[in-house]
This record gives C-alpha cells, structure tokens and sequence, in this order.
C-alpha cells in the first residue's frame, strides 16, 4: 500500500524557520495537504493543494513540492506552532486517501 | 460557518458494530466528500472512508470488508458501520468535510468536527 513518510520529530527555536518534509512517489502527480492538530483537538486544514494557505492560517506557514518530497515551512516559529503535523495526499490513481505518519514540532 | 458533530455510542462490545452519525450544520451537504478518520490512542490519522454527495463511496482497502458508509440529504448527515469490531478498532473518530480536490483525486479537508473516542471492550 502506498505511504508517505515524514520524520518523526522537528525542532527548533522561536523565531527559527521549521521544515517538515513529506515523501511518497506518487506526490509529484497528485497533490498535497498539511494539518496541524494539538494535543486534544481535531487536526486543522494548514495548507492545500501543495501550498494554497486557507483564510485564516497566518502566512508564516507556507509549502513547496519537488519532485516525490514535500515540505511544509514554519518561518518565524512561536511556542503556539508547537504540535503535531501531518501531510496527506492520495494514491498515485487518486482512489484512496493516505496520511503521513505525523511529525511532532517541538519549540525550544 | 459549516460545522460537523459526530455522534453515536462511546463503548462498543467486541464483534458487535460500531455506528457513527455525523451531523452538518451551517452549510450543504452538497458537491463534498463526507469523510471519517480516526485516529488510535497516542497515532496518526487514518483515512477510514468517504461519501460524495451523489451517494458513491470509496472505503480504505484495510477496512473496506467491515465498512459502510451512507448519506441522508434530508437529514445533512451521514453515518458509518463499521462490523466485527475489535479493541484494535478503540480510537477517536473524526468526520470532515473534503474540498479542494485537485484533478488526480486527491482532496483535503478543511472542516473537522471535534471528534469522538470510541472504546472497544467487554
């Protein structure tokens, strides 16, 4: 079954730039999709369609994609991005939905 | 605002099923992909099963012999079945809306309802 990979841990300072990767082949054929979820709470849509920000996500999240790698880009990290994050995609016939297997963001 | 609660019986008795409804309000049920994830004690997401507004579903090979999903316009809710549970079933379970979908099928969500944790036991 397909898969995308993510490293388990980041971290970082405040106000360092975080980067989280993502890899599965079939990212260069269909698109891309990061969440943020807090202890606690349902995940929230951070970025879509590879590097879309929805209305509301503050423009220090922002994503690239390059070749089957996708990363997801903190800039100016605060404590309140500490969380896990996960990306999400779809399989390379785009039948079925798979996430990575979630990062934790720890802020120094 | 579009807002999603799922709803349904918090403990589930080994082998028997596990029924979920989640509710939507503020918004159609219309032109989305009605999904649920669920997420096991302390792990990441995973994908569970869809339903688009026409009624057709799409269910996760891992799960697909003991999943049914379905639709109620008149209602603005869908539900979920999932058969012949086991502790290994015990999780949050989330409802979401999918949108953005791009022309290769895949599609995120951007509209989460809060969850809701399931135990599986005797």
């Amino acid at each position: 079954s397909y898969e995308l990979t993510q490293p388990p841990s980041v971290s970082v300072s405040p106000g360092q730039t975080a980067r989280i990767t993502c890899s599965g082949y079939a990212l260069p054929k269909q698109y891309a999709y990061w969440y943020q979820q807090k202890p606690g709470q349902a995940p929230v849509l951070v970025i879509y369609q590879d590097s879309e920000r929805p209305s509301g996500i503050p423009g220090r999240f922002s994503a690239s994609s390059s070749g089957t790698t996708v990363t997801l880009t903190i800039s100016g990290v605060q404590a309140e991005d500490e969380a896990d994050y996960y990306c999400q995609s779809a399989d390379s016939s785009g039948t079925y939905v798979v996430f990575g297997g979630g990062t934790k963001l720890t802020v120094l | 605002q579009v807002q999603l609660q799922e709803s349904g019986p918090r403990l589930v008795k080994p082998s028997e099923t596990l029924s979920l409804t989640c509710t939507v309000s503020g918004g159609s049920i219309s032109s989305y992909y009605w999904t649920w994830i669920r997420q096991p004690p302390g792990k990441g997401l995973e994908w569970i099963a869809y339903v688009y507004y026409s009624g057709s579903t799409n269910y996760n090979p891992s799960l697909k012999s003991r999943v049914t999903m379905s639709l109620d316009t008149s209602r603005n809710q869908f539900s979920l079945n999932l058969s012949s549970v086991t502790a290994a079933d015990t999780a949050v379970y989330y409802c979401a809306r999918g949108s953005h979908k791009g022309t290769n099928g895949a599609y995120g969500m951007d509209v989460w309802g809060q969850g809701t944790t399931v135990t599986v036991s005797s």
